[in-house]
């Protein structure tokens, strides 16, 4: 198994620009959660989807922030405008079932807003 | 709010020793609780998990403890190897599939 996939794994960009964040879960998984990664704030969760559904955004930061699962395989996190304070690294992780099952996390996104 | 939290930011540690990982946490209605290992340049790594019906679980030189009493957490690793270095985290969760993630502690394994 590729285990979960996230491109791209650096992302440099000027302030205002539009940024797309990728992420295939593994296969069979029900479940897929963005988190964000700062010294500050440590490991944050945006959000989390089930059966490609959006369950819960309330850790997305603000309306700039958006999430989608089109299909059981992929997942697109989207900022817009971008700003430097979106400096961070972006992760993926999905599990299977059970809230008492692993969540398996891929190598992250590295962003900078310049 | 409640919040997972570590104890020590670093630790550092002679190779072949035994490490103490601390962490503690202040949601009572928290079931279960996780380690992960984060090396540089990757993404969090699973070590172990254990239920707040049990207070010990061993791995593979790996061994957490659970007091709910003072709700306090530690990951033990026996005989520290130089890839044991990395950022490690509590994490807890339950029934609502959301896992709350302590701010790290860093161990560097000295030859």
């Amino acid at each position: 198994d590729a285990g979960v996939i996230q491109s791209p794994r650096h992302e440099v960009t000027e302030m205002g620009q539009e940024v797309t964040l990728r992420c295939k879960p593994i296969s069979g998984h029900d479940y897929l959660f963005w988190y964000r990664q700062t010294m500050m704030r440590g490991l944050e969760l945006l959000i989390y989807f089930n059966n490609n559904v959006p369950i819960d955004d309330s850790g997305m930061p603000e309306d700039r922030f958006s999430a989608k699962m089109p299909n059981a395989s992929f997942s697109t996190l989207k900022i817009q405008p971008s700003e430097p304070r979106d400096s961070a690294v972006y992760f993926c992780a999905s599990r299977w079932g059970s809230a008492y099952n692993e969540q398996f996390f891929g190598p992250g996104t590295r962003l900078t807003v310049l | 709010g409640e919040s997972v939290g570590l104890h020590l930011p670093t630790l550092s540690v002679q190779e072949g020793d035994n490490s103490i990982i601390n962490c503690a946490y202040s949601n009572s209605a928290s079931d279960y609780f996780i380690w992960y290992k984060q090396e540089s340049g990757k993404g969090p790594q699973f070590i172990i998990d254990i239920r707040s019906n049990m207070d010990k679980r061993q791995g593979q030189r790996v061994t957490v403890l659970l007091n709910k009493t003072v709700k306090h957490l530690s990951l033990q690793i026996a005989a520290t190897q130089p890839g044991d270095s990395a950022v490690y985290f509590c994490a807890e969760g339950g029934q609502d599939y959301k896992l709350s993630f302590g701010a790290g502690t860093t161990v560097t394994v000295r030859a």
